[in-house]
């Protein structure tokens, strides 16, 4: 089956303490992206790869970072995560960039951050 | 970062009636997307509209993207508990891929 999956689904950890979110797609996608949700402010991208070892920033990108090693993997890593991290967040890809192309989202990590 | 609002912000309505949710910015996008959410999940592309004054139907729902490409409405015909989500619209910068997301609009279909 095509999908993106992300882990762990849900998260509490405390101010500071490193954490990666996965995500992996199993459809040969090119472009990955990574987005968070919070209320009254829909989905706003965090960080963007168009391909492998090709990652670039979105509109919010200050206390995350990525990495696309391998085609399928684009995790996402909070170094010293704080309370305003705490967010609904998704990994989503598509064959390419642009609306050509539909994105798949996937089913979301919720994490939390006292 | 160009903005999109939804309106309304909520909307609950019985079986059977007919909605309309808007998406409007003060910007002109290449292409506008309308997704829907269900809880739990990740959004889940309904429709792309590309050209001004587009119109698509989809089953019971009609998608429009305004003549000057800087709105759009959903409509759904004789709602359905299944049409129960929340519905975020999207719209693509002109010469870029950058999508950028409206609030949503939590729609309850009641039985």
């Amino acid at each position: 089956e095509a999908q993106v999956t992300q882990n762990p689904r849900y998260l509490i950890t405390v101010t500071g303490k490193k954490l990666t979110v996965t995500c992996s797609q199993n459809m040969n996608h090119e472009y990955m992206s990574w987005y968070r949700q919070d209320p009254g402010l829909g989905l706003r991208q965090i960080y963007y790869s168009m391909n492998v070892e090709a990652t670039d920033k979105g509109d919010v990108p200050e206390g995350y970072k990525v990495s696309r090693k391998e085609k399928r993997n684009f995790p996402l890593i909070l170094e010293s995560p704080s309370p305003n991290q705490t967010s609904l967040y998704f990994c989503a890809s598509s064959l390419s960039a642009g609306v050509s192309y539909e994105q798949y989202f996937g089913p979301g990590t919720r994490l939390t951050v006292t | 970062t160009q903005l999109l609002e939804q309106s309304p912000q909520f909307l609950s309505i019985q079986e059977g009636e007919n909605l309309t949710v808007y998406c409007n910015s003060s910007s002109v996008f290449s292409s506008l997307q309308w997704y829907r959410q269900e809880p739990g999940e990740g959004p889940v592309l309904l429709v792309t509209v590309v050209t001004g004054g587009e119109v698509k139907k989809l089953k019971r729902l009609t998608f429009q993207f305004g003549d000057a490409r800087k709105d759009s409405s959903l409509h759904i015909t004789a709602a359905q508990t299944g049409d129960t989500g929340l519905y975020l619209c999207a719209g693509e910068g002109r010469g870029d891929y950058k999508l950028s997301f409206g609030a949503g609009t939590t729609v309850t279909v009641r039985a």
